[in-house]
């Protein structure tokens, strides 16, 4: 199976910080995304990547960069954490026909 | 642009046969997913449609009409653990990125 994992399941943050979310995938799959998930608005992609070093902004790219140096690993950096920036985080890979495989997500709480 | 619709929550009982709908409007389709979403935990893929039709898997089926930009889940013998959140969602773009509706909440009674 897909393995997508999330370095941090809960994570709290003070703001100003430099937050970094990281994720590996162990299937070679090109396609990695990071999403954001609020109540009542979904997930909404912030930034994807189709390949190392390749990276294109989602929907709400503000506020985010992200970082992938190796295939396997796609990194979310929060330059400067925001209280508006506390939600659910959510990491996935994909090979197309079956879609996403998520991670567990990480919980971020900016205070 | 990408928009995606469906109910915000439903309510069926134990055992009867629920559809949840979706419409869209998207450029550049690939495919429309179905996911579901237990409280707490990450989406699980349920289903894929490309082609019109109907896909069906045990107790789940998934409609697609491309012309309508329309789709339906249909949970079948609705059981207490079905009790969760549907996502539909359309894939798009050079990565295949998807992109999801809000979800439908649903509640399954005894």
């Amino acid at each position: 199976d897909v393995k997508v994992t999330q370095s941090s399941r809960y994570l709290v943050k003070r703001t100003g910080e430099k937050v970094f979310l990281e994720c590996v995938q162990d299937m070679d799959h090109e396609n990695m995304f990071w999403y954001r998930q609020d109540p009542g608005l979904g997930l909404r992609l912030i930034y994807f990547s189709y390949d190392v070093k390749m990276k294109e902004k989602g929907d709400i790219p503000e506020g985010y960069s992200v970082s992938r140096e190796k295939k396997e690993r796609f990194s979310l950096i929060l330059e400067s954490a925001s209280t508006n920036q506390t939600s659910m985080y959510l990491c996935a890979s994909s090979s197309d026909r079956y879609g996403y495989t998520f991670g567990s997500g990480t919980r971020l709480t900016v205070v | 642009g990408q928009n995606i619709d469906q109910p915000t929550e439903m309510t069926a009982t134990e055992g009867a046969i629920v559809q949840i709908n979706c419409t869209y409007q998207t450029s550049g389709f690939n495919g429309l997913f179905w996911y579901q979403q237990h409280a707490g935990e990450a989406p699980t893929f349920l289903s894929y449609n490309v082609l019109d039709g109907l896909e069906e898997k045990g107790r789940f089926s998934s409609f697609l009409s491309r012309s309508k930009g329309y789709s339906y889940l249909l949970l079948k013998e609705l059981q207490m653990k079905d009790s969760a959140s549907y996502l539909c969602a359309v894939s798009s773009g050079s990565a295949r990125q998807l992109t999801f509706g809000s979800g439908t909440q649903l509640t399954v009674l005894p």
